[in-house]
C-alpha cells in the first residue's frame, strides 16, 4: 500500500481564506518531504520542501509543517486565491524507496471568489 | 528550454502498437525519473536514471516497458504492444546532482484504444 496519504480528497474555500491541506505518512524513516501542485492538464509543480530535521518551513504565502511524532505533514496557504485551485500532492523520500519519491493520492483544492 | 520538455504531449495508440515517449531534462540534471499517473491518482514511480545508468527500474509494470538514456541526457520510454491499461499520463522529472527535489515536465498523455 501507499505510505503517503491525504486526509481529505477535496477542500473548498473562499478567496482570501487560509487553506490547510493535510497529509499522513506511515514510514518513520522518511527524511524528506515535498509538496507539489498540479493544475489540470499540467505536470506537478514544486511548491515547498522540508527535511526531517525541521518542523516548519515558510515560503511565499505557503508554510509546511512537519510533525514527526504523529507522522503528519501539512501545507498552509495564506490568503488563498482562485489561481491556487489545483490538486495538491505530498511526496516523501523514504530509504526503502531508494531514490524515488512516493506520492499520495492528492487533495483537490477549490477556491471560489 | 528552462524546464523539462516531453513529447508528444498527446498520443492515441491502437491496442498492440508500440509507442515511444521522449523526455528532455533540465540541462545539467543528473537524475531523471519516469512516473505513471492514472486519472485521479498520484504519480507512481516507474524508473530512475543517474546519467546514463538505469539504477532502478523496479516500478516498470511489465517487460513491455523499456526506458533508456544512452547519453545521459534525453530519455525515451518505450511501451511495446500497448494495452488499454497503459492509458495514463507519463511524467518525466529531473533533478540536480545529489539533491532530492525533482522537477516535472507537463507529461505525455497516452490513450490506448
Amino acid at each position: 500500500g501507499e505510505s503517503v496519504g491525504l486526509h481529505l480528497p477535496t477542500l473548498s474555500v473562499q478567496e482570501g481564506d487560509n487553506s490547510i491541506i493535510n497529509c499522513a505518512y506511515s514510514n518513520s524513516a522518511s527524511d524528506y518531504f515535498i509538496w507539489y501542485k498540479q493544475e489540470s492538464g499540467k505536470g506537478p509543480q514544486f511548491i515547498i520542501d522540508i527535511r526531517s530535521n525541521m518542523d516548519k518551513r515558510q515560503g511565499q504565502r505557503v508554510t509546511v509543517l512537519l510533525n514527526k511524532t504523529v507522522k503528519h505533514l501539512s501545507l498552509q496557504i495564506a490568503a488563498t486565491q482562485p489561481g491556487d485551485s489545483a490538486v495538491y500532492f505530498c511526496a516523501e523520500n523514504s530509504p526503502q524507496a531508494g531514490t524515488a519519491l512516493i506520492f499520495g493520492k492528492g487533495t483537490t483544492l477549490s477556491v471560489s471568489s | 528550454g528552462a524546464g523539462v520538455s516531453q513529447s508528444p504531449r498527446y498520443k492515441v495508440a491502437k491496442r498492440g502498437q508500440d509507442v515511444a515517449l521522449r523526455c528532455d531534462p533540465i540541462s545539467g540534471h543528473v537524475s531523471l525519473f519516469w512516473y505513471q499517473q492514472a486519472l485521479g491518482q498520484g504519480p507512481e514511480f516507474l524508473t530512475y536514471f543517474q546519467n546514463e545508468a538505469q539504477l532502478d527500474k523496479s516500478g516498470l509494470p511489465s517487460d513491455r516497458f523499456f526506458a533508456e538514456r544512452p547519453e545521459g541526457s534525453v530519455s525515451t520510454l518505450k511501451i511495446q504492444r500497448t494495452q488499454q491499461e497503459d492509458s495514463a499520463v507519463y511524467l518525466c522529472a529531473s533533478g540536480p546532482r545529489r539533491a532530492d527535489t525533482i522537477y516535472f515536465g507537463e507529461g505525455s498523455w497516452l490513450t490506448v484504444v
